[in-house]
């Protein structure tokens, strides 16, 4: 099974500053043949299913602020909100979905505003 | 518009049994491959089951082989958890989620139902 393993396991952030939140695996998800990482992020707020915010590492998904964002690519990756607000207090979760399942999850990372 | 409804859970004592389902909509349910995720009260979330969209392929987590099946119904779009010998550290929400394949799908998990609570006590 591919290890996901999110640093740090939670952050403190100032209003309008910027967090940023890294995701190594243990070994490559990247595609070659069509050059994608696949990897994801969620967002899960207290008493809710986790939300996509990205995907293919870099995609981000419909209706999601552009102040999220993903980069990285083969076993290095990062999510980082550029100017956080009050509403993305939140859970942070990547996920890797390579190949065959299983498509596992990182351990989260909290987010909390300093 | 796809939505994927989880239920069935409730209180169970250790040892005991009970199936979740997974009601689906919004999408051709026959062709996507469907997978079980659960997170323990305040805890990560574990993917533990998989089942391929003709059910020809399942996976199981180490922590739950040979307890848990994974089964689906095309005709009624529906999947199934069947869960034994069921243990406090199973005691979660689980939920079930959907991809368009077994490999490299063209996207992850976009779709969350609120979940089904598992409750495993004496």
């Amino acid at each position: 099974d591919i290890v996901m393993t999110q640093s740090p396991d939670s952050l403190a952030v100032s209003l309008g500053e910027r967090a940023t939140i890294n995701c190594k695996s243990r070994q490559s998800v990247l595609y070659i043949p069509d050059n994608k990482n696949y990897v994801a992020w969620y967002q899960q707020k207290p008493g809710q299913p986790p939300k996509l915010l990205i995907y293919w590492a870099s995609t981000r998904e419909s209706g999601v602020p552009d102040r999220f964002s993903g980069s990285g690519s083969g076993t290095n990756f990062t999510l980082t909100i550029s100017s956080l607000q009050a509403e993305d207090v939140a859970v942070y979760y990547c996920q890797q979905y390579y190949s065959s399942p299983p498509w596992t999850f990182g351990q989260g990372t909290k987010v909390e505003i300093k | 518009e796809v939505q994927l409804v989880e239920s069935g859970g409730g209180l169970v004592q250790p040892g005991g049994s009970l199936r979740l389902s997974c009601s689906a909509s919004g999408f051709t349910f026959s062709s996507y491959v469907m997978h079980w995720v659960r997170q323990a009260p305040g805890k990560g979330l574990e993917y533990i089951s998989a089942i391929s969209s003709n059910g020809d392929k399942t996976y199981y987590a180490e922590s739950v082989k040979g307890r848990f099946s994974i089964s689906r119904d095309n005709s009624k779009n529906t999947l199934y958890l069947q869960m034994s010998s069921l243990r406090a550290e199973d005691t979660a929400v689980y939920y079930c989620l959907h991809s368009d394949s077994w490999f490299y799908p063209r996207i992850a998990f976009d779709v969350w139902g609120q979940g089904t609570m598992l409750t495993v006590s004496s």
